[in-house]
C-alpha cells in the first residue's frame, strides 16, 4: 500500500499570510501514461463534511477559491493559501489514488489562525 | 439536488454486525464507482471499500477484509456497507462518497453526512 505523510500534523498562521502544507508519498503517485499525478486535497471544517479542493495535485475544484493551489509532482506536493481567511480554519487532507485500492489519505493537518 | 444521505448507523456491542445503507439522488448512480470512508473519533480519514459501477469489482482495506461487504443496488441508487464481527476499533462516523465521473475510481466528488457507528460492551 502506499504510505500518505504530511507535514505539519498543524500549524497556526496569521490572517492574510500563507499556509503552506506538505504531502509526501511513499511511492510515486504519477502515472507514466497520463503525466498526470494522482493525489487530491480536501478540508473538512470543525463538524463538517469534507470536501475536495483540488484534483490531479494542482486542477482546483470550480468554486474553490484562488488562494487554494496545490502543486508538486511524483512523490512530493505542497497545498498552499495563500493568503489565510478565517473561514479557511479546517483540518487539510491528501489522498492518493493512483493504482489498486486502498485509495490511502494522509494523517491530515489542522490549520489555526 | 445533488446528494448522498447515510442512515444504519448505531450502537453495537462487540461481534455484532450493522448494515450501513447511503441513498443517492440527483445523478445517475449507476455511473459511478462509489466509496466508503471511515473517521474515527478525533482522527483521520480512511478509505474502508469500494464498488465498481455495475458492482463487478469491489476492493477493501486490509483491517476488514472478511468482516465488511459492499454492494449496490442501482436500481434503488442505494449502496450498503454490511458489517459483522465489528469490533471497538470500527466505531468511527461512516461516510458514503462519490468517485468522479470518467468509468476509474480516483477520488472524491460528492460526499455524505455520515452515520456514526459505536462499537461498545
Amino acid at each position: 500500500d502506499i504510505v500518505v505523510t504530511q507535514s505539519p500534523d498543524s500549524l497556526a498562521v496569521s490572517l492574510g499570510e500563507r499556509a503552506t502544507i506538505h504531502c509526501k508519498t511513499s511511492q510515486s503517485v504519477l502515472s507514466g501514461f497520463s503525466k498526470l499525478n494522482y493525489l487530491a486535497w480536501y478540508q473538512q471544517k470543525p463538524g463538517e463534511t469534507p470536501k475536495l479542493l483540488i484534483s490531479w495535485a494542482s486542477n482546483r475544484e470550480s468554486g474553490v477559491p484562488d488562494r487554494f493551489s496545490g502543486s508538486g509532482s511524483g512523490t512530493d506536493f505542497t497545498l498552499t493559501i495563500s493568503s489565510l481567511q478565517a473561514e479557511d480554519v479546517a483540518v487539510y487532507y491528501c489522498q492518493q489514488y493512483h493504482g489498486p485500492p486502498p485509495k490511502t489519505f494522509g494523517q491530515g493537518t489542522k490549520v489555526e489562525i | 439536488e445533488v446528494q448522498l444521505v447515510e442512515s444504519g448507523g448505531g450502537s453495537v456491542q462487540p461481534g455484532g454486525s450493522l448494515r450501513l445503507s447511503c441513498a443517492a439522488s440527483g445523478f445517475t448512480f449507476s455511473s459511478y464507482w462509489m466509496t466508503w470512508v471511515r473517521q474515527a473519533p478525533g482522527k483521520g480519514l480512511e478509505w474502508v471499500a469500494n464498488i465498481k459501477q455495475d458492482g463487478s469489482a469491489e476492493y477493501y482495506v486490509d483491517s476488514v477484509k472478511g468482516r465488511f461487504t459492499i454492494s449496490r443496488d442501482n436500481g434503488k441508487e442505494l449502496l450498503y456497507l454490511q458489517m459483522n464481527s465489528l469490533r471497538a476499533e470500527d466505531t468511527a462516523v461512516y461516510y458514503c462518497a462519490r468517485d468522479p465521473p470518467g468509468g476509474n475510481a480516483y477520488y472524491f466528488d460528492l460526499w455524505g453526512r455520515g452515520t456514526q457507528v459505536i462499537v461498545s460492551s
